[in-house]
């Protein structure tokens, strides 16, 4: 059974800090993928990577950076919180070739006071 | 422009009642979509796809080409079925395949 591991389920954090949101999954897949899930919004992609060392913009990446030094690994970056970045953040992964279902982790609330 | 529609952000059915979630798609290309399903307090995972034609936990979706749907349907609601369900659309980004969800309906079912 596919296994994404997010590092955190609550997180509290300050306006201005840097803050890393941590993804590991198990499963030998190529891509992952972030999201942020807002009520009455659903799922908007911020950033997602299909090999190690990749990275491509998603719909809202603006204040957001990524890193994927590992396969297994993806980290997604608050450079500086604030806190309209208050969401619950979910990690995913996937197949690369096409049409692949994405299994999620069980997310992080972060908060931004 | 919205990719993927569900127009019903909440619908509340009772128990053995018949359930039809809505989901449109905007999308030029032949489309690979999805129904994922969140429960209180669970992961989101994968309900079900149109490409495996299935049918999960009594749900089965059937892609409307015409009238570019891919509704969600059961013909008698259980309480267990109470959750939040995704529509999603498998699109090219970049020569890569990324989803793009529909804003989510609640389902709540009532005994």
């Amino acid at each position: 059974d596919v296994k994404v591991t997010q590092s955190s389920r609550y997180l509290v954090k300050r306006t201005g800090e840097k803050v890393f949101l941590e993804c590991v999954q198990d499963m030998d897949h190529e891509n992952m993928f972030w999201y942020r899930q807002d009520p009455g919004l659903g799922l908007r992609l911020i950033y997602f990577s299909y090999d190690v060392k990749m990275k491509e913009k998603g719909d809202i990446p603006e204040g957001y950076s990524v890193s994927r030094e590992k396969k297994e690994r993806f980290s997604l970056i608050l450079e500086s919180a604030s806190t309209n970045q208050t969401s619950m953040y979910l990690c995913a992964s996937s197949f690369r070739r096409g049409g692949q279902p994405q299994h999620f982790g069980d997310g992080t609330r972060l908060s931004i006071l | 422009a919205q990719r993927v529609t569900q127009p019903e952000k909440l619908l509340s059915v009772f128990k053995g009642a018949p359930v039809e979630l809505k989901c449109n798609y905007s999308y030029s290309g032949s489309p690979e979509l999805f129904w994922y399903v969140q429960y209180s307090r669970q992961r989101l995972q994968l309900l079900l796809r149109h490409i495996s034609r299935e049918s999960i936990k009594g749900f089965t979706a059937d892609l409307n080409k015409g009238e570019t749907s891919f509704h969600l349907k059961k013909p008698f609601a259980q309480e267990e079925d109470s959750a939040m369900y995704y529509c999603a659309l498998s699109l090219g980004r970049s020569g890569y395949s990324t989803l793009t969800f529909g804003k989510g309906t609640m389902l709540l079912v009532s005994p």
